[in-house]
């Protein structure tokens, strides 16, 4: 599949489990991040990684951790959550540096943390 | 620091009339601006982009840079324009894209 892929599509999880959501882009970017679009708020960056190096942590708690093991894959590691990190987490890619082109989303990851 | 503001959070117009989407950015440097769609169960997905001064779907966007505006605008709204739609900017040479809150566009029959 084109584009960026996004799994699971949904998933619920309890305050003391651990799990991961993974993207993967087949585009050739050499940029990937991670979004959180809560209701009725912008999409928040949470994480951005160039060429598989994180460059920016938007302050984002140590219970969300990411990894982005080569530059087609970026995973996000979710360990003790609160029920209000629900939301639908979104990755993107970009092709890098001068960002001219825009991002391509990924159908994000609907989380619900009960 | 980088900002997208959309005053509206709710947009509703008839087919056929003229619809306008307003974006306003604050920005020390040189902006990229962007505006990103939504339609109901779909990706979040590329419109149109300031340097390339095009024509999506008849939508067209203007920078101003003296207003700081980038507002969207079409002039006869379809039913199926109906989605949320994002302003969003960027630095040039910089990867990290922000985004306004969004306005939901209806466009009713």
């Amino acid at each position: 599949e084109t584009g960026v892929t996004q799994t699971p599509r949904h998933l619920v999880m309890g305050m003391t489990n651990k799990k991961s959501l993974k993207c993967e882009q087949h585009l050739g970017h050499n940029a990937m991040y991670w979004y959180k679009q809560s209701a009725k708020k912008p999409l928040e960056l949470m994480f951005v990684y160039s060429l598989e190096e994180r460059v920016e942590n938007n302050s984002v708690p140590s219970r969300f951790s990411p990894e982005c093991p080569n530059s087609s894959h970026l995973f996000l590691h979710l360990h003790t959550l609160q029920p209000e990190d629900s939301a639908l987490y979104l990755c993107a890619s970009s092709q890098g540096t001068g960002e001219a082109y825009g991002y391509t989303f990924g159908s994000g990851t609907r989380l619900t943390v009960v | 620091a980088q900002r997208v503001t959309q005053p509206e959070k709710l947009l509703s117009v008839f087919k056929g009339a003229p619809v306008e989407l307003k974006c306003n950015y604050s920005y020390s440097g040189s902006p990229e601006l962007f505006w990103y769609v939504q339609y109901s169960r779909q990706r979040l997905q590329l419109l149109l982009r300031h340097i390339s001064r095009e024509s999506i779907k008849g939508f067209t966007a203007d920078l101003n840079k003296g207003e700081t505006s980038f507002h969207l605008k079409k002039p006869f709204a379809q039913e199926e324009d109906s989605a949320m739609y994002y302003c969003a900017l960027s630095g040039r040479n910089d990867y990290k894209l922000s985004f306004g809150a969004g306005t939901t566009v209806t466009v009713r029959a």
